[in-house]
């Protein structure tokens, strides 16, 4: 079946400008995940969304980074007033239940200039 | 503070030269502790889940075992197409993962 999939899979902002990336989960999967990939580093967990109940979002770096999730559909994370330190690889993953294996998609490569 | 390190940094490797992969750790509460194979410019891959001391899983070339402090990942007569990123994690609570930096791996043949 589809796995995860994620657009764009590139994004060019210049500082200052506000994106948004869009990540589609497994059907069924209830909960979903978002990870920042910078070079050379692990992945760091931003936020997490399980069903109904509110998201977990003690990963997220500042108050200009916020995501939200449509029942148990597709997410967006949305960064605000960007900088060059935001630029990374924004990956998502979903999962059939909470602690059940996470399943990634591509991800989406931004850069800041 | 829960930590994953990974090593080494790169490994290199000629066809057929089997080698191991370590991921050490410092968690209170391993939940899972999960490879996964990435490759340039795709998304992390699911290869394993090992859950207590002394399990281990196979998966073609690949096998991979867990102590109470590390993990390790056996390749074994590794070839080219074994070329890509591995990464550790381990589960911290629920459903976190502290992930490593990873080890890249280059096979030539």
């Amino acid at each position: 079946g589809a796995g995860v999939s994620q657009s764009p899979s590139n994004k060019v902002t210049e500082k200052g400008k506000d994106v948004e990336l869009r990540c589609d989960p497994i059907s069924g999967h209830t909960a979903l995940y978002w990870y920042r990939q910078r070079l050379g580093q692990g992945l760091e967990f931003l936020i997490y969304f399980q069903g109904n109940s509110a998201p977990d979002k003690s990963g997220l770096p500042s108050d200009r980074f916020s995501a939200e999730r449509t029942g148990e559909s597709v997410s967006t994370l949305t960064i605000q007033r960007t900088q060059q330190e935001d630029s990374a690889v924004y990956l998502c993953a979903s999962s059939l239940a909470q602690g059940a294996t996470q399943y990634f998609g591509p991800g989406t490569r931004l850069t800041v200039l | 503070e829960d930590q994953v390190t990974q090593s080494p940094e790169a490994l290199r490797l000629q066809e057929g030269e089997s080698s191991s992969l370590n991921c050490s750790y410092t968690v209170s509460g391993l939940r899972g502790l999960f490879w996964y194979r990435q490759d340039p410019g795709k998304g992390p891959e699911f290869l394993f889940t090992l859950y207590s001391a002394g399990e281990e899983k196979e998966k073609e070339r690949l096998k991979a075992t867990l102590t109470k402090k590390e993990s390790f990942l056996h390749i074994t007569a590794p070839k080219p197409e074994d070329s890509a990123t591995y990464l550790c994690a381990v589960q911290v609570g629920d459903y976190k993962l502290s992930f490593g930096a990873g080890t890249t791996v280059t096979v030539r043949a």
